[in-house]
């Protein structure tokens, strides 16, 4: 067990449709990071949030937003689902706010399976 | 292009053997490489993280090395167990955040 917990496990919807993702990081951890896991492209990083505020993003469609909480934990935003956005969505935590470091590890939680029909 | 290629892209062996995975990357300007394991339908948990000054890192029964040179790294597990069984997805990062490579992966089979 990473400390990292995400809600919900799994989601079934439509395309169209909004969902939204929850991650709680680990305790004392400022960092949340989000990644997107299909089986067609891999692992794939989305975006970084530090104490609140974005940090960094990656391959992130304009369809998905996310923020970070006053209590540090986040949510990601998915609209105008289409079926090519059933995945894994992983938040992973850190201590420090920099990829930079080599030492700044992540934490992974168990993943949000995200199915649109 | 930024790339990180693995190889290779699934491996059977059996337990108690000892196997290398490899990772040869093109990301630069280069920051930090991990090795990552992830079991099926669970999030990936983090082996080894070197920098470009580290040419060597080990976990337990996990051994990364890092050759900034020729951009290569491997991974090598010794004395096998059952509970190897998983992918290994190695990941590298540049200069920033949206340099943030994800490798295919190499899922590892370990048989009795």
């Amino acid at each position: 067990d990473s400390g990292v917990t995400q809600t919900p496990k799994h989601l079934i919807t439509a395309t169209g449709q909004r969902v939204t993702l929850r991650c709680s990081p680990r305790s004392g951890d400022l960092s949340v990071y989000w990644y997107q896991q299909s089986l067609d492209q891999g692992l794939q990083f989305l975006i970084h949030y530090y104490n609140g505020e974005e940090r960094a993003k990656g391959n992130i469609l304009e369809r998905f937003s996310a923020q970070q909480f006053p209590d540090l934990h986040s949510e990601l935003n998915l609209s105008s689902l289409e079926l090519g956005d059933s995945a894994l969505y992983f938040c992973a935590s850190s201590v420090g706010g920099s990829f930079r470091g080599g030492y700044n590890e992540q934490f992974f939680g168990p993943g949000t399976r995200l199915t649109v029909l | 292009k930024n790339q990180v290629e693995q190889s290779p892209q699934s491996l059977i062996i059996l337990e108690g053997k000892n196997c290398t995975l490899q990772c040869n990357y093109t990301v630069s300007p280069f920051s930090n490489l991990r090795w990552y394991k992830q079991d099926t339908g669970r999030g990936p948990v983090s082996l080894t993280i070197m920098t470009f000054s580290e040419n060597t890192k080990s976990n337990g029964r996990y051994t990364a090395t890092l050759d900034a040179d020729t951009k290569q790294s491997s991974l090598h597990i010794t004395a096998s167990q059952l509970s190897d069984s998983a992918s290994y997805i190695c990941v590298v990062s540049g200069s920033s955040a949206s340099k943030i490579i994800f490798g295919s992966g190499t899922r590892l089979s370990i048989r009795p």
